[in-house]
């Protein structure tokens, strides 16, 4: 049973548009949540996180909103690029015990030029 | 670089033949996981270890697999009698410590293919 779950595999935006990536989640306990950025033959790096004690954060282009109501958070990007092509990872976890992130299986974004 | 190196970046073997993958994580990070990535799907946990503590090992598909971590650095991750479906990207990952909003640095992956 996926407790992370990213439902769209692909996601295909015009340059300078905003790329909004969707992840869900079922497990209440989940309490940080992290987005990562992986290039092919690459490992993933670490984009943007947030706790859930707030409801958005902001780091440049990106900006990740949590909703906790609805198991829900997205990832904002604006503008997109051409670089930003790559898939991205959500990733929650519960801190309150050993932190082991769980994964959802992924978008992979394309930015057109 | 200072990051997280895995050797080696691919490796081809046989059905039944036994592996051996290898993670140098970054120097002073306590915790060190493993992770695979099968086609089309997430990154599945596998094994964590955390400084001298006894590893969670709750992510291990099957007893052919293991893993050791010593010294506290660097990890072997093996897999005994390989099968068809252990073919996958296997991702090491290291982090501070474990404290809930540690950053995890992972490395490149090894790509294991069984014939």
């Amino acid at each position: 049973d996926q407790q992370v779950k990213q439902n769209s595999p692909s996601l295909s935006v015009q340059e300078g548009r905003i790329s909004i990536l969707n992840c869900d989640y079922t497990n209440s306990m989940f309490d940080y949540f992290l987005w990562y950025k992986k290039y092919p033959a690459e490992g993933p790096t670490f984009l943007i996180s947030i706790s859930s004690i707030k409801d958005k954060n902001e780091d440049g282009r990106f900006t990740v909103f949590l909703n906790k109501s609805a198991k829900h958070l997205s990832l904002h990007i604006v503008p997109s690029q051409p670089g930003d092509s790559a898939v991205y990872f959500c990733a929650a976890s519960g801190t309150g015990g050993s932190y082991i992130p769980t994964f959802g299986r992924g978008t992979s974004l394309i930015v057109h030029p | 670089g200072a990051g997280v190196s895995q050797s080696p970046s691919n490796k081809v073997t046989e059905k039944g033949k036994d592996v051996e993958l290898r993670c140098d994580p970054i120097s002073g990070h306590t915790a060190l996981y493993w992770y695979r990535q099968s086609l089309g799907q997430g990154l599945e946990f596998l094994i964590y270890f955390q400084g001298n503590s006894a590893p969670d090992k709750s992510g291990l598909p099957s007893d052919r697999f293991s893993a050791e971590r010593t010294g506290g650095s660097v990890s072997t991750l093996t897999i005994q009698r390989t099968q068809q479906e252990d073919s996958a990207v296997y991702l090491c990952a290291s982090s501070l410590a474990n404290r809930g909003t540690d950053t995890q640095y992972f490395g490149p992956g090894t790509r294991l293919t069984v014939l």
